[in-house]
């Protein structure tokens, strides 16, 4: 148990339909990372927190995706309007920065889109 | 071509065996990452390397900078090795974030 949860662990949607996702970091982490998996490939990031701060997102990450990070603590996921092609396992990763920038990653959320 | 490439991509080995598998990258790095992923989806970090050799019971992870390469080694297989192996890069700046490979799926049959 690397301390990262995820909620909910499996999604199923039908196309169109929103979707929020959410993950609780190691208490003490600053830095939180939301990466996408698709069946036999690594993962992909898509945005990452520093503390409450959303300070980068990839362009993977269109304008249907929004991520937040209130208080710096959990952070949320959502999808809006989904397609097939966001059916994907959804992996979120806590770090603290200036001591290592070892990941430690939550068992991820599975989405499939219907 | 991916900024990071594994091989091979998938790997049957006998329990005791040694097993290799090597990650080749295309970008400058900062730090390197070896992780596990069991079925199912957790990730577990395994190693982080900038330079040289790091040694954690029987798996061990090598890196040669001026080739841009590194390998993990696992002596010894046994079934409960059986995952996918990654390799992660950190391409430097600040935001920490990791770009990684296919992946290389190992089965070590008893």
């Amino acid at each position: 148990d690397t301390g990262v949860s995820q909620d909910p662990r499996h999604k199923i949607t039908k196309r169109g339909q929103n979707v929020t996702f959410r993950c609780d970091p190691i208490s003490e982490h600053n830095r939180l990372y939301w990466y996408r998996q698709t069946l036999g490939q690594g993962p992909e990031f898509l945005t990452y927190f520093q503390n409450e701060a959303q300070l980068e997102k990839s362009r993977l990450l269109s304008d249907r995706f929004s991520a937040e990070r209130p208080k710096g603590s959990f952070s949320t996921l959502e999808i809006q309007r989904t397609e097939q092609g966001d059916s994907a396992m959804y992996l979120c990763a806590s770090s603290l920065l200036g001591i290592s920038d070892t990941q430690y990653f939550g068992p991820g959320t599975r989405l499939t889109v219907l | 071509k991916n900024e990071v490439e594994q091989s091979p991509q998938n790997l049957t080995a006998q329990e005791g065996e040694f097993i290799t598998i090597n990650c080749s990258y295309s970008v400058g790095i900062s730090a390197l990452h070896w992780l596990q992923q069991h079925p199912g989806g957790g990730i577990v970090s395994l190693f982080m390397l900038s330079s040289g050799k790091k040694k954690h019971g029987r798996l061990i992870a090598t890196i040669n900078i001026q080739e841009k390469h590194s390998s993990l080694h696992i002596t010894a297989s046994h079934p409960r090795d059986s995952a996918v192996y990654i390799c992660a890069v950190r391409t430097g700046g600040s935001n920490y974030k990791l770009t990684f490979g296919k992946g290389t799926l190992l089965t070590v049959n008893p």
